[in-house]
């Protein structure tokens, strides 16, 4: 079975500073994909930016990039010009690309709550 | 486009009562899952729909949840008797049909959350 941990319960940044938020999975698949989910106060769980396994590019999205290291199964998050409406929890998730029986669920660590310091 | 609805935003209710959770999906998606987020955890899939058709439902506790999808749109989450444990947020997501491409976004409500006293 595939696990996300994300070891890092709590980060906090000075605005306009870059920060970084951790995650390690582990999986015997070797094609998947792996996301970044904000999750404000409000709880809407909100795409930030997804990497496909296959690609060795890394994703980027805005401010928002990634350090995919397949071998390490390690994808981390880095957030550039860090904005006082980026607080949140942030949520790293897995998901297979296989298909068939449960392709499509979404694999989420525990979170990282980080905290925008003006 | 409209987004995934949810509703009630809140409820409260006594152990062993029963509760109603009610998803819209988007438009025109086929795929539509139910996730349960306890209190400092990740959301945890409980159930997962194609169209009406049920693809993976092994950790919803089926002695006490029940969902359906009838008409292969809206859904309901159903928890019958509650249990203190079943405190938690109640979010429903929506894709399109995960069958006919390997990656579809899926998109989130707001969610349901629920205390049970």
């Amino acid at each position: 079975a595939q696990t996300v941990t994300q070891s890092q319960p709590e980060m906090s940044v000075q605005e306009a500073e870059t920060v970084t938020l951790s995650c390690t999975y582990d999986t015997s698949e070797s094609d998947y994909y792996l996301f970044w989910y904000k999750q404000p106060p409000s709880r809407q769980m909100i795409l930030v930016i997804r990497q496909e396994a296959y690609k060795q590019q890394n994703a980027t999205e805005n401010r928002f990039s990634v350090n995919f290291q397949k071998a390490a199964k390690s994808f981390s998050l880095k957030i550039s010009d860090s904005q006082l409406g980026d607080a949140a929890m942030y949520f790293c998730a897995y998901r297979s690309a296989w298909f068939g029986g449960s392709q499509g669920n979404l694999i989420f660590g525990k979170g990282t709550k980080l905290s925008v310091k003006p | 486009e409209a987004g995934v609805a949810q509703s009630p935003r809140y409820k409260i209710i006594e152990k062993r009562q029963s509760v109603a959770f009610w998803c819209n999906p988007i438009s025109g998606h086929a795929t539509l899952y139910w996730y349960q987020q306890i209190l400092g955890q990740g959301p945890k899939l409980l159930i997962q729909f194609q169209n009406n058709g049920v693809v993976d439902d092994s950790q919803l506790p089926k002695d006490r949840f029940s969902a359906e999808r009838l008409k292969g749109v809206d859904s309901t989450l159903k928890i019958q008797p509650a249990k203190l444990e079943d405190s938690a947020v109640y979010l429903c997501a929506s894709s399109l049909d995960i069958s006919v491409s390997s990656y579809n976004e899926q998109f989130f409500g707001p969610g349901t959350r629920l205390t049970v006293l």
